[in-house]
């Protein structure tokens, strides 16, 4: 069965430095991986996604994240945190055994300080 | 002009009442889906529409039934509501059809349930 772990319940990072936000999946087949953040009391905004080719995917507001097949990672990464940039991150994959589910990890908060 | 959207956005009832959440798209996608977010923020699919066919049914209680009168349209009903039922749902969408495994799915901005 696919799975996937953020094992950082919360991130601190300070305005301007670099952020990552970690991600590992398990699946059966070939991964397909999503990012998605949560600002407070909005729905999930999708930020991007993974599904062949180069392992470095850049997204939306600056965002990237990097595929790593043989650590089965996926971690988001931006190079200068903002402020605005607070809010909760979620992981999520779909395998092609399961292919109608996307499960989510459990969720990392961001808190970026000034 | 709102992409996918829920009504209501807050809904506060009492134990054993029976309560519908309304979901509309309007991006053309031909599956929908529900989402239960509890109070750790844990997101875990109830179900998944694909032209108005149930196509995912993720071991939940007969008490939430959803109903597609349309592709566009996912509502989810729920039967004698009991306090564990407090979460956020949340509906979504995607072009299935398109994308296939690779499709994203776009989410409403939630609806918060309080079972008193």
């Amino acid at each position: 069965a696919q799975s996937v772990a953020q094992p950082e319940d919360q991130v601190n990072v300070a305005e301007g430095n670099p952020l990552t936000v970690k991600c590992t999946y398990s699946v059966s087949g070939n991964p397909y991986l999503f990012w998605y953040v949560q600002y407070p009391n909005r729905g999930l905004q999708f930020l991007l996604k993974y599904i062949t080719g180069d392992n470095l995917v850049k997204g939306s507001y600056g965002f990237e994240a990097e595929f790593n097949k043989s650590q089965t990672s996926f971690h988001l990464k931006k190079p200068s945190a903002l402020v605005s940039d607070s809010a909760l991150y979620f992981c999520a994959v779909r395998d092609e055994e399961e292919a109608d589910k996307l499960i989510f990890g459990t969720g990392t908060r961001l808190q970026v300080f000034p | 002009d709102t992409a996918v959207s829920q009504t209501p956005k807050y809904l506060v009832t009492q134990m054993g009442n029976d309560k519908s959440i309304k979901c509309e798209q309007n991006l053309g996608h031909d599956t929908m889906y529900w989402y239960k977010q509890d109070s750790k923020k844990f997101l875990k699919i109830m179900f998944s529409y694909n032209n108005k066919e149930l196509i995912i049914n993720e071991t939940v209680p007969n008490r939430f039934s959803p109903k597609s009168p349309d592709k566009a349209h996912l509502n989810l009903h729920i039967n004698s509501l009991e306090l564990g039922d407090s979460a956020v749902y949340f509906c979504a969408s995607s072009d299935y059809r398109q994308g296939g495994i690779t499709d994203t799915q776009y989410f409403g901005p939630g609806t918060r349930l309080t079972v008193l």
